[in-house]
């Protein structure tokens, strides 16, 4: 069973701190692995993609992989209240042609 | 624009009906995706289609047909449209190259209805 699981939340947290989002996948497989951001009523939209162990820093952004743990997280330092939004954590399983299977997602609040 | 482009983006219909969602992408894209999205904000995978070939086909009623005419275009008949059918619909295009997997772009998502 193809497994992508994610905390619901909400996760709230006041404007400038660090926002933590947590992800688990089932298969060791997998080789790619993605955060999108979903604002209500519109569609996802990527902001990191992360294929090796360790950290991927993109502005404010940081994705963590640990292929050993099963593990993906995506940190958001100086988080501000345009931040507030689902997360979806993704993992394409089946090679190139496989599809992403998503987690349910995290709601963010980011209150000022 | 390059992008992934859906019609119609809002859809209500009664239930019994039969209707169509059509996708477009200028990307270049060889893999094309629909996905639901629930009210919970589960997305799921419908089906997926590879230069025209049909590569994933999860449970899905029978009622859903998928229908790629060319390997820009993907769209998604639904017969006797039941209320359990009322969700958001996403098409997603991907193209893996040798220098990395960029994972999806998605479309604007058709919201559908059923009444």
């Amino acid at each position: 069973q193809k497994e992508v699981e994610q905390n619901s939340g909400p996760l709230s947290v006041p404007e400038g701190a660090i926002a933590s989002l947590n992800c688990t996948y089932s298969d060791r497989g997998s080789q790619s692995f993605f955060w999108y951001r979903q604002y209500s009523g519109k569609s996802p939209e990527l902001i990191m993609s992360i294929y090796s162990n360790g950290d991927k820093e993109d502005g404010r952004f940081t994705a963590q992989l640990n292929k050993a743990s099963q593990y993906v997280s995506l940190l958001i330092r100086d988080s501000q209240p345009s931040d507030s939004a689902t997360y979806l954590c993704a993992v394409r399983y089946g090679g190139s042609q496989g599809n992403l299977i998503f987690g349910k997602g995290t709601k963010l609040s980011v209150k000022p | 624009d390059t992008a992934v482009s859906q019609t119609p983006k809002y859809l209500v219909t009664q239930m019994g009906n039969d209707k169509s969602i059509k996708c477009e992408q200028n990307l270049g894209h060889d893999t094309m995706y629909w996905y639901k999205q629930d009210s919970k904000k589960f997305l799921k995978i419908m089906f997926s289609y590879n230069n025209k070939e049909l590569i994933i086909n999860e449970t899905v009623p029978n009622r859903f047909s998928p229908k790629s005419p060319d390997k820009a275009h993907l769209n998604l008949h639904i017969n006797s449209l039941e209320l359990g059918d009322s969700a958001v619909y996403f098409c997603a295009s991907s193209q893996v190259l040798t220098g990395g997997d960029y994972g999806y772009t998605f479309g604007s998502g058709t919201r559908l209805t059923v009444v």
